[in-house]
């Protein structure tokens, strides 16, 4: 199987700055790393995700960094807005295993504070 | 985007009940998902499967039978409900890697 811890469980922070999640897995087998965002009263969507083959990915704000050898990955949120206030979830699985199941974090529920 | 739609979206129902959570999805996802939410555990899989008849055991199966009854049909019963098992419900279908949620229902247990 898989565990995932995620870390911290509440960041609060003021807007302007950068937030950082951090999440730590135990299967050297996962190779595939998605971060989903959960709006209140919405369901999860993906924001951003990297796989085994890459340390690092950025994208609108976004940068998720990614070490195997610690089996350790995490997003960083650059100049944080009041709409970036949400819960976030990150997962592990492995890809191409017969059904790709995620196994999630317990979730980090980020408040950007104006 | 991928549709994932799900009903009810709301459910009250007493201890003992028996309740059938419906998920549809339609864009011929083969894979299938059914999470629970819940504060400090965040999403724990309950069950899923991989097409139409098939059906596999997720972390918390305990007090729920699935069932996939075509591509697009995907249920989650509870067929003696008990308090533990208020909580929101979240169906998904995979296309590649990314999972797409639907709505959600929110179940409670009195």
């Amino acid at each position: 199987g898989e565990q995932v811890e995620q870390l911290p469980s509440i960041l609060r922070v003021q807007e302007g700055s950068s937030a950082s999640i951090n999440c730590t897995y135990e299967n050297s087998a996962s190779n595939y790393f998605p971060w989903y965002k959960q709006e209140p009263g919405e369901n999860p969507k993906l924001i951003i995700d990297i796989r085994s083959n890459m340390e690092r990915k950025q994208t609108q704000g976004l940068i998720v960094l990614l070490d195997k050898k610690a089996k350790r990955f995490s997003l960083h949120i650059t100049d944080t807005q009041p709409g970036d206030s949400a819960m976030y979830f990150c997962a592990a699985s492995k890809r191409g295993s017969a059904l790709g199941r995620l196994h999630f974090g317990a979730g980090t529920q980020l408040i950007v504070i104006p | 985007e991928a549709a994932v739609t799900q009903s009810p979206r709301n459910k009250v129902t007493v201890t003992g009940g028996n309740v059938t959570l419906s998920c549809r999805q339609t864009n011929s996802h083969n894979y299938m998902y059914w999470y629970r939410q819940d504060t400090g555990h965040g999403l724990r899989l309950i069950h899923y499967s991989y097409g139409a008849g098939n059906l596999q055991i997720g972390d918390v199966p305990d007090g729920y039978k699935a069932t996939r009854t075509t591509q697009e049909d995907f249920f989650l019963l509870l067929e003696l409900a008990s308090p533990s098992q208020t909580s929101l419900y979240f169906c998904a279908s995979r296309a590649g890697d990314e999972q797409y949620f639907g709505p959600g229902t929110r179940l409670t247990v009195l």
